[in-house]
């Protein structure tokens, strides 16, 4: 199975700042990995598909990067409706994972 | 459109067994199959399996093998999900997703459904 190892759990920052999260994969996944945003009592939204394409409606500060086993998903400045955990999921193979999710705070 | 519109709230008791369904519509159901994730209180995402809506194969993780059925009904354009020997470790809300091979998968969700095991 493939492992991600999805990293900081949390992180507290203010808005304007910019943020960056970061996965790793245990093994090569080429660019098969999402990043989904998810609000309390919501299902996840899809960011960023393809390691790096910008899902359509989601905004321009958002952006993905990274291929193989690396990751990361930025947020040039952070606004007040991005507070909200963040989860990376590989689709490379089965079984899918995902990482452990980060959690973004106000500071 | 697409949508994925899943049941509603189940309880159960220790050891019953639920069934959850996905309806979806928007789009040709057999181009996509879905996979199921579920999400515990206060828990990350946790993937159960995948099923074809095209020829039903499944893949399920391996913690869920045996415990976890899943099939479609393409009359119907819905997916189901049956969790038997219920626990309360299995108290959690359970989503279905668009997954297919040689594309982009999970970017259509439903909005997920409440499972609560309680004696």
């Amino acid at each position: 199975d493939i492992q991600m190892t999805q990293f900081p759990s949390s992180l507290s920052a203010s808005v304007g700042d910019r943020v960056t999260i970061t996965c790793r994969a245990s093994q090569g996944i080429r660019n098969d990995l999402g990043w989904y945003q998810q609000k309390p009592g919501k299902a996840p939204k899809r960011l960023i598909y393809a390691a790096s394409t910008l899902q359509s409606g989601v905004p321009s500060r958002f952006s993905g990067s990274g291929s193989g086993t690396e990751f990361t998903l930025t947020i040039s400045s952070l606004q007040p409706e991005d507070f909200a955990t963040y989860y990376c999921l590989q689709h490379n193979s089965y079984p899918r994972t995902f990482g452990q999710g980060t959690k973004v705070e106000i500071k | 459109q697409v949508q994925l519109v899943q049941s509603g709230a189940e309880m159960k008791k220790p050891g019953a067994s639920v069934k959850v369904s996905c309806k979806a519509s928007g789009y040709t159901f057999s181009d996509y199959g879905f996979s199921w994730v579920r999400q515990a209180p206060g828990q990350g995402l946790e993937w159960l399996g995948w099923i074809s809506t095209y020829n039903q194969n499944t893949h399920y993780a391996q913690k869920f093998q045996g415990r976890v059925t899943m099939t479609t009904d393409t009359s119907t354009s819905t997916v189901y999900m049956e969790v038997r020997s219920l626990t309360s470790d299995d108290t959690a809300i359970y989503y279905c997703a668009r997954d297919f091979v040689g594309g982009w998968p999970f970017d259509h969700w439903g909005q997920g459904t409440l499972v609560t095991v309680s004696s």
